[in-house]
Formats: structure tokens, C-alpha cells, sequence
């Protein structure tokens, strides 16, 4: 069966970090444009960062220089690094697969991510 | 950055009635253009791709329209599981950006 499985969410204090992972089955990771796309509570989606296949890396601008997005191939798994967090980090993060660069056809369940003191 | 507007921002319906949602980019992308449905608590479905390629899977009730900056989801007949907030989503360059959510409501 082809799907994500996230992990590593939770509470984090402001400025603090936060590993994501997510977890690939039925497909291979590194042959796709994969991406982390989150929802804050009661708002809409907001894409947060890419990485193909090729391994180029692209970010949102209110995430840039603080997150990174990786991979791992021999385990099949995305991350997505999270560092110097703020309270506006504070949503579901959702990983997603673009097998044609154009649309996500497969999403994980999405952890949750709360920023707070 | 390339702005996703949706129209309406909610809608209420009837099973059976037909539904039209509109996005508008605020520049051209050709036909990269996709529409995801949510459900609450759930992760976004794409429905549609290419601004008009049904995905494998969706029923066929849903047909997307249009390209360049102005485009369509429709629903030709509207079902009690198609109570949800529908996403239109712009793949034409970087950042991605999503529209802001259309939710379909019961009449």
C-alpha cells in the first residue's frame, strides 16, 4: 500500500527545535518531489517546503533559513527540521508526494505541532 | 508571489444541486493548477490535476475548467460525502501557494 506515515510533533517552548519525519511505503522517497504543507488550527494550507528528486530544495519565505527539509534513502523517509520555532508554527504538518511536479496525490495524517510556553 | 483567490468562500447546498467554485491567480499559470477536498480532521484529497484531469479514483461528478488565471471546479450533482472545504492550488512556480478554502455546506 502506498503511504506517508508523520511523526515527532508535539510541544516545543518559542525558539526551540523540532525534527519531523515522515515515512514512505509503496514508493521511493528519493525518486519523488516531495514536499511538507501545514495547517494552522481552523486556517487553510500553507505549503512550507519542497525537495526533488534531484535533491534541489526550495522554502516558503516565513520558514527560510529556520526549517530544513531532507532525506534519508536508505530508510525511505523525509524530515523536515525545525528550528527556532514561533508561536505562528503552530499547525498540522502534512507530508505530501508530487509523482508529476504539479500535484500532491498522497498525504500522510499529519502531526501536530504546538509552539508555546 | 502568486495569489490564489476562491470564490465563494462558502456555499450552502442540496444533494442533488450543482456546485461551481472559481479560483483566480493573480498571473498567468497556464494549467498548473490542482483542487484537493478536505474533510475535517483529515488530510486533503486531490480531486483534480492539470487544472482538468480527473485523479484515478474521484468520481466523475467533479470536472475542473480552465486556464491562464481564471479557473472552475464543478460538481455536477452534489453528494451528502461531498460536505467539505475544497482547496485550489497553483504548482506554476515557487512558493506553491493555496487558495483560502471554499467550505460546501448543507442546505
Amino acid at each position: 500500500e502506498v503511504q506517508l506515515v508523520e511523526s515527532g510533533g508535539g510541544l516545543v517552548q518559542p525558539g526551540g527545535s523540532l525534527r519531523l519525519s515522515c515515512a514512505a511505503s509503496g514508493f521511493t522517497v528519493s525518486s519523488n518531489y516531495m514536499s511538507w504543507v501545514r495547517q494552522a488550527p481552523g486556517k487553510g494550507l500553507e505549503w512550507v517546503s519542497v525537495i526533488y528528486s534531484g535533491g534541489s530544495t526550495y522554502y516558503a519565505d516565513s520558514v527560510k533559513g529556520r526549517f530544513t527539509i531532507s532525506r534519508d534513502n536508505s530508510k525511505n523517509t523525509l524530515y523536515l527540521q525545525m528550528n527556532s520555532l514561533r508561536a505562528e508554527d503552530t499547525a498540522v504538518y502534512y507530508c505530501a508526494r508530487a509523482p508529476t511536479d504539479d500535484a500532491f496525490d498522497i498525504w500522510g495524517q499529519g502531526t501536530m505541532v504546538t509552539v508555546s510556553s | 508571489d502568486i495569489q490564489m483567490t476562491q470564490s465563494p468562500s462558502s456555499v450552502s447546498a442540496s444533494v442533488g444541486d450543482r456546485v461551481t467554485i472559481t479560483c483566480q491567480a493573480s498571473q498567468g499559470i497556464s494549467s498548473w493548477l490542482a483542487w484537493y477536498q478536505q474533510k475535517p480532521g483529515k488530510a486533503p484529497k486531490l480531486l483534480i490535476y492539470a487544472a482538468s484531469s480527473l485523479q484515478s479514483g474521484v468520481p466523475s461528478r467533479f470536472s475542473g475548467s480552465g486556464s491562464g488565471t481564471d479557473f472552475t471546479l464543478t460538481i455536477s450533482s452534489l453528494q451528502p460525502e461531498d460536505f467539505a472545504t475544497y482547496y485550489c492550488q497553483q504548482a506554476n512556480s515557487f512558493p506553491l501557494t493555496f487558495g483560502g478554502g471554499t467550505k460546501v455546506e448543507i442546505k
